[in-house]
């Protein structure tokens, strides 16, 4: 069975940073692009990075740019976000996502973890 | 970025309705659409992919169609369980993008 487990969330002050962890099992890991979404309370979907089977291509969406990294280690079957330069609506339920073909459709999701930028 | 545009944006409904849900591109995105189910305080589910492709598992009474900029997802006789959030998705482009969501009350 497909499992991904975030990590990582946390309370951080504007310009903050921090480290999304998201730790995969069940299947080939090193076979499945993987994102990172976010979800805002109250609010809908956001995609946010995207990242290579093995890690040669990255996406960002243009709000993040310059501020997060999203990495990957195949040997430890585990995804990466980090955040630096936090801003207030970067507030979100970040999940982890994973697609096993090579079109970015997420059939594979985790349960999320909460990024809280306040003061 | 390609926009999306889901309608509508709340839809209430009663059991054993037809329920059909829009969803707009910007700009053609060939077939490259993808439907979820959200409910509240948990991840996402995919249910269709590649406009009409129904994601092993996913029961029969969901549908989807279209190509270009407009799609739909369609549920055949709608359940107590498919009472959630729908979210399209496209993935045409490098900027993967969602619609804003359709909420599906009970009426």
């Amino acid at each position: 069975e497909v499992q991904l487990v975030e990590s990582g969330g946390d309370l951080v002050q504007p310009g903050g940073s921090l480290r999304l962890s998201c730790a995969a099992s069940g299947f080939i890991f090193s076979t499945y692009w993987m994102s990172w979404v976010r979800q805002a309370p109250g609010k809908g979907l956001e995609w946010v990075a995207n990242i290579r089977q093995d890690g040669s291509a990255k996406n960002y969406v243009d709000s993040v740019k310059g501020r997060f990294t999203i990495s990957r280690d195949n040997a430890k079957n585990s995804l990466y976000l980090q955040m630096n330069n936090l801003r207030v609506e970067d507030t979100a339920v970040y999940y982890c996502a994973g697609s096993r073909s090579n079109y970015q459709n997420f059939d594979s999701w985790g349960q999320g973890t909460l990024v809280t930028v306040s003061s | 970025d390609i926009q999306m545009t889901q309608s509508p944006s709340t839809l209430s409904a009663s059991i054993g309705d037809r329920v059909t849900i829009t969803c707009r591109a910007s700009q053609s995105i060939s077939s490259w659409l993808a439907w979820y189910q959200q409910k509240a305080g948990k991840a996402p589910k995919l249910l269709i992919y590649k406009a009409s492709s129904l994601e092993s598992g996913v029961p029969s009474r969901f549908s989807g169609s279209g190509s270009g900029t407009e799609f739909t997802l369609t549920i055949s006789s709608l359940q107590p369980d498919d009472f959630a959030t729908y979210y399209c998705q496209q993935y045409n482009s490098y900027a993967l993008t969602f619609g804003g969501g359709t909420k599906v009350e009970i009426k």
